[in-house]
Protein backbone atom coordinates (compact mmCIF):
# COMPACT_ATOMS: atom_id res chain seq x y z
CA UNK A 1 0.00 0.00 0.00
CA UNK A 2 1.91 2.76 -1.30
CA UNK A 3 -0.61 5.84 -0.22
CA UNK A 4 -0.22 8.70 -2.15
CA UNK A 5 2.40 8.86 -4.91
CA UNK A 6 4.07 12.01 -6.97
CA UNK A 7 6.34 11.93 -10.39
CA UNK A 8 8.29 13.59 -10.57
CA UNK A 9 10.02 14.52 -7.22
CA UNK A 10 12.32 17.64 -8.53
CA UNK A 11 11.57 19.20 -11.88
CA UNK A 12 13.45 22.14 -13.36
CA UNK A 13 11.32 24.33 -16.42
CA UNK A 14 12.27 27.45 -18.73
CA UNK A 15 9.44 29.94 -18.93
CA UNK A 16 6.67 29.22 -21.39
CA UNK A 17 7.48 25.29 -21.04
CA UNK A 18 5.02 22.57 -20.25
CA UNK A 19 4.91 19.73 -18.20
CA UNK A 20 2.53 17.89 -16.30
CA UNK A 21 2.42 16.04 -12.97
CA UNK A 22 1.31 12.75 -11.68
CA UNK A 23 -0.59 12.31 -9.20
CA UNK A 24 -1.73 8.34 -7.96
CA UNK A 25 -3.42 6.63 -4.64
CA UNK A 26 -4.07 3.33 -4.02
CA UNK A 27 -6.81 3.92 -1.67
CA UNK A 28 -9.79 4.06 -3.40
CA UNK A 29 -10.30 7.51 -2.47
CA UNK A 30 -12.92 9.61 -4.43
CA UNK A 31 -12.14 12.94 -3.57
CA UNK A 32 -7.99 14.27 -4.80
CA UNK A 33 -6.61 17.49 -4.44
CA UNK A 34 -4.04 19.43 -5.88
CA UNK A 35 -2.05 22.24 -3.49
CA UNK A 36 0.48 24.64 -3.85
CA UNK A 37 3.18 25.80 -0.96
CA UNK A 38 5.33 28.75 -1.20
CA UNK A 39 7.99 29.52 1.20
CA UNK A 40 6.79 30.06 5.07
CA UNK A 41 3.45 30.04 3.64
CA UNK A 42 0.72 27.40 3.88
CA UNK A 43 -1.15 25.36 1.29
CA UNK A 44 -3.06 26.65 -1.16
CA UNK A 45 -6.01 24.49 -2.91
CA UNK A 46 -5.66 24.46 -6.91
CA UNK A 47 -7.70 22.06 -8.32
CA UNK A 48 -9.91 19.37 -6.92
CA UNK A 49 -11.71 16.28 -8.52
CA UNK A 50 -14.89 14.35 -6.17
CA UNK A 51 -14.90 11.96 -8.41
CA UNK A 52 -13.54 10.16 -12.07
CA UNK A 53 -13.97 12.45 -14.79
CA UNK A 54 -14.98 15.53 -12.78
CA UNK A 55 -12.76 18.18 -11.68
CA UNK A 56 -13.41 21.86 -9.84
CA UNK A 57 -11.49 24.88 -9.24
CA UNK A 58 -9.89 25.88 -5.78
CA UNK A 59 -8.51 29.10 -3.96
CA UNK A 60 -5.67 29.46 -7.06
CA UNK A 61 -6.31 27.76 -10.51
CA UNK A 62 -5.16 30.56 -12.94
CA UNK A 63 -2.52 28.93 -15.20
CA UNK A 64 -3.05 25.30 -14.35
CA UNK A 65 -4.99 22.32 -15.79
CA UNK A 66 -6.17 19.19 -14.62
CA UNK A 67 -7.77 15.79 -15.66
CA UNK A 68 -9.16 12.69 -13.65
CA UNK A 69 -9.23 10.24 -15.84
CA UNK A 70 -8.84 7.77 -13.85
CA UNK A 71 -10.23 7.01 -10.10
CA UNK A 72 -6.60 6.65 -8.81
CA UNK A 73 -5.04 9.44 -10.62
CA UNK A 74 -4.52 12.89 -10.48
CA UNK A 75 -2.91 14.56 -12.73
CA UNK A 76 -1.65 19.08 -12.67
CA UNK A 77 -0.83 20.48 -16.21
CA UNK A 78 1.15 23.81 -16.74
CA UNK A 79 0.76 24.94 -20.08
CA UNK A 80 2.54 27.83 -20.34
CA UNK A 81 4.94 27.85 -17.25
CA UNK A 82 5.92 31.36 -15.38
CA UNK A 83 7.93 31.96 -12.50
CA UNK A 84 5.59 33.00 -10.52
CA UNK A 85 5.00 28.85 -10.60
CA UNK A 86 8.13 28.13 -8.67
CA UNK A 87 6.42 25.80 -5.65
CA UNK A 88 6.03 22.98 -4.11
CA UNK A 89 3.58 20.83 -5.61
CA UNK A 90 1.55 18.56 -3.26
CA UNK A 91 -1.12 16.09 -4.00
CA UNK A 92 -3.83 14.72 -1.32
CA UNK A 93 -6.35 11.97 -1.83
CA UNK A 94 -9.63 11.65 0.98
CA UNK A 95 -12.90 10.06 1.17
CA UNK A 96 -16.14 12.14 0.22
CA UNK A 97 -17.51 14.56 2.19
CA UNK A 98 -19.07 13.92 5.27
CA UNK A 99 -16.39 11.18 5.95
CA UNK A 100 -13.90 13.52 8.22
CA UNK A 101 -11.62 15.85 6.89
CA UNK A 102 -8.62 13.11 6.33
CA UNK A 103 -6.63 14.24 3.58
CA UNK A 104 -3.54 12.12 2.79
CA UNK A 105 -0.86 14.08 1.51
CA UNK A 106 2.07 12.55 -1.09
CA UNK A 107 5.56 13.53 -0.53
CA UNK A 108 5.28 16.94 -3.08
CA UNK A 109 7.26 17.90 -5.88
CA UNK A 110 9.24 20.59 -6.27
CA UNK A 111 9.07 22.60 -9.22
CA UNK A 112 11.29 25.02 -10.07
CA UNK A 113 10.71 27.53 -13.26
CA UNK A 114 13.61 29.91 -14.38
CA UNK B 1 -15.62 30.17 5.13
CA UNK B 2 -14.31 30.71 8.59
CA UNK B 3 -10.93 32.33 8.99
CA UNK B 4 -8.14 31.31 11.48
CA UNK B 5 -5.97 32.73 13.63
CA UNK B 6 -2.83 30.97 15.15
CA UNK B 7 0.50 32.22 16.51
CA UNK B 8 3.14 32.03 14.23
CA UNK B 9 5.85 30.28 16.24
CA UNK B 10 6.26 28.71 20.07
CA UNK B 11 9.08 27.36 21.46
CA UNK B 12 9.10 24.10 23.83
CA UNK B 13 11.27 22.10 25.96
CA UNK B 14 11.51 18.26 25.52
CA UNK B 15 9.01 16.55 27.78
CA UNK B 16 6.72 19.58 28.32
CA UNK B 17 3.16 19.70 27.23
CA UNK B 18 2.25 22.28 24.68
CA UNK B 19 -0.77 23.86 23.43
CA UNK B 20 -1.31 25.49 20.33
CA UNK B 21 -5.04 27.68 20.20
CA UNK B 22 -6.52 28.39 17.45
CA UNK B 23 -9.40 31.28 16.81
CA UNK B 24 -12.49 30.62 14.59
CA UNK B 25 -14.48 33.44 15.28
CA UNK B 26 -17.11 32.69 12.40
CA UNK B 27 -17.13 28.99 12.69
CA UNK B 28 -20.53 27.37 10.85
CA UNK B 29 -22.89 25.11 12.47
CA UNK B 30 -21.36 22.04 9.93
CA UNK B 31 -18.22 22.98 10.95
CA UNK B 32 -15.72 20.24 11.96
CA UNK B 33 -12.11 20.96 13.28
CA UNK B 34 -8.85 19.42 12.13
CA UNK B 35 -5.52 20.17 13.13
CA UNK B 36 -2.44 18.68 10.73
CA UNK B 37 1.04 18.42 11.05
CA UNK B 38 3.96 19.29 8.18
CA UNK B 39 7.75 18.28 8.64
CA UNK B 40 10.08 19.67 6.49
CA UNK B 41 9.97 18.59 2.54
CA UNK B 42 6.90 16.17 3.54
CA UNK B 43 3.29 16.44 3.25
CA UNK B 44 1.18 17.20 6.02
CA UNK B 45 -0.11 14.78 8.18
CA UNK B 46 -3.69 14.43 9.56
CA UNK B 47 -2.94 14.66 13.68
CA UNK B 48 -6.91 14.95 15.09
CA UNK B 49 -10.16 16.16 14.83
CA UNK B 50 -13.25 17.48 16.54
CA UNK B 51 -16.77 19.20 16.68
CA UNK B 52 -17.31 20.12 20.11
CA UNK B 53 -16.26 19.39 23.36
CA UNK B 54 -12.59 17.37 23.84
CA UNK B 55 -11.13 14.84 21.22
CA UNK B 56 -8.18 12.55 22.29
CA UNK B 57 -5.64 9.91 20.04
CA UNK B 58 -2.83 8.30 20.40
CA UNK B 59 -0.54 11.40 19.95
CA UNK B 60 -2.78 14.78 20.74
CA UNK B 61 -5.76 15.64 22.58
CA UNK B 62 -8.42 18.68 20.94
CA UNK B 63 -10.23 20.83 23.09
CA UNK B 64 -13.04 22.87 22.03
CA UNK B 65 -15.28 25.22 24.16
CA UNK B 66 -18.89 25.24 24.13
CA UNK B 67 -18.90 27.92 21.92
CA UNK B 68 -16.32 26.51 19.50
CA UNK B 69 -15.15 29.96 19.01
CA UNK B 70 -11.58 28.79 19.66
CA UNK B 71 -9.66 25.66 19.57
CA UNK B 72 -7.03 24.23 21.25
CA UNK B 73 -4.03 21.28 20.36
CA UNK B 74 -2.46 20.00 23.15
CA UNK B 75 0.66 17.90 22.14
CA UNK B 76 1.53 15.56 25.70
CA UNK B 77 5.49 15.46 27.03
CA UNK B 78 6.91 16.53 23.59
CA UNK B 79 10.33 15.40 21.89
CA UNK B 80 12.87 17.09 19.28
CA UNK B 81 10.81 15.21 16.72
CA UNK B 82 7.38 17.26 17.27
CA UNK B 83 9.39 20.10 15.61
CA UNK B 84 7.27 21.05 13.17
CA UNK B 85 4.32 23.07 11.61
CA UNK B 86 0.96 22.57 12.51
CA UNK B 87 -2.07 23.82 10.91
CA UNK B 88 -5.50 24.47 12.06
CA UNK B 89 -8.15 24.24 9.57
CA UNK B 90 -11.89 25.03 9.73
CA UNK B 91 -14.27 23.16 7.09
CA UNK B 92 -18.04 22.61 6.35
CA UNK B 93 -18.34 18.20 7.54
CA UNK B 94 -20.70 17.57 4.22
CA UNK B 95 -17.88 20.15 1.87
CA UNK B 96 -14.59 19.30 2.77
CA UNK B 97 -13.56 20.18 -0.69
CA UNK B 98 -12.72 24.18 0.16
CA UNK B 99 -10.48 24.28 3.10
CA UNK B 100 -7.86 26.76 3.76
CA UNK B 101 -4.51 26.13 5.21
CA UNK B 102 -3.46 29.35 6.87
CA UNK B 103 0.11 29.56 7.23
CA UNK B 104 0.21 27.49 10.82
CA UNK B 105 2.38 27.75 13.61
CA UNK B 106 5.92 26.50 13.06
CA UNK B 107 6.34 24.91 16.79
CA UNK B 108 10.29 24.40 18.16
CA UNK B 109 11.34 21.57 20.85
CA UNK B 110 14.54 22.24 22.02
CA UNK B 111 16.35 19.64 24.00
Amino acid sequence: NAGVTQTPKFRVLKTGQSMTLLCAQDMNHEYMYWYRQDPGMGLRLIHYSVGEGTTAKGEVPDGYNVSRLKKQNFLLGLESAAPSQTSVYFCASSYPAGSGYEQYFGPGTRLTVT
Amino acid sequence: LAKTTQPISMDSYEGQEVNITCSHNNIATNDYITWYQQFPSQGPRFIIQGYKTKVTNEVASLFIPADRKSSTLSLPRVSLSDTAVYYCLVGDMYNNNDMRFGAGTRLTVKP
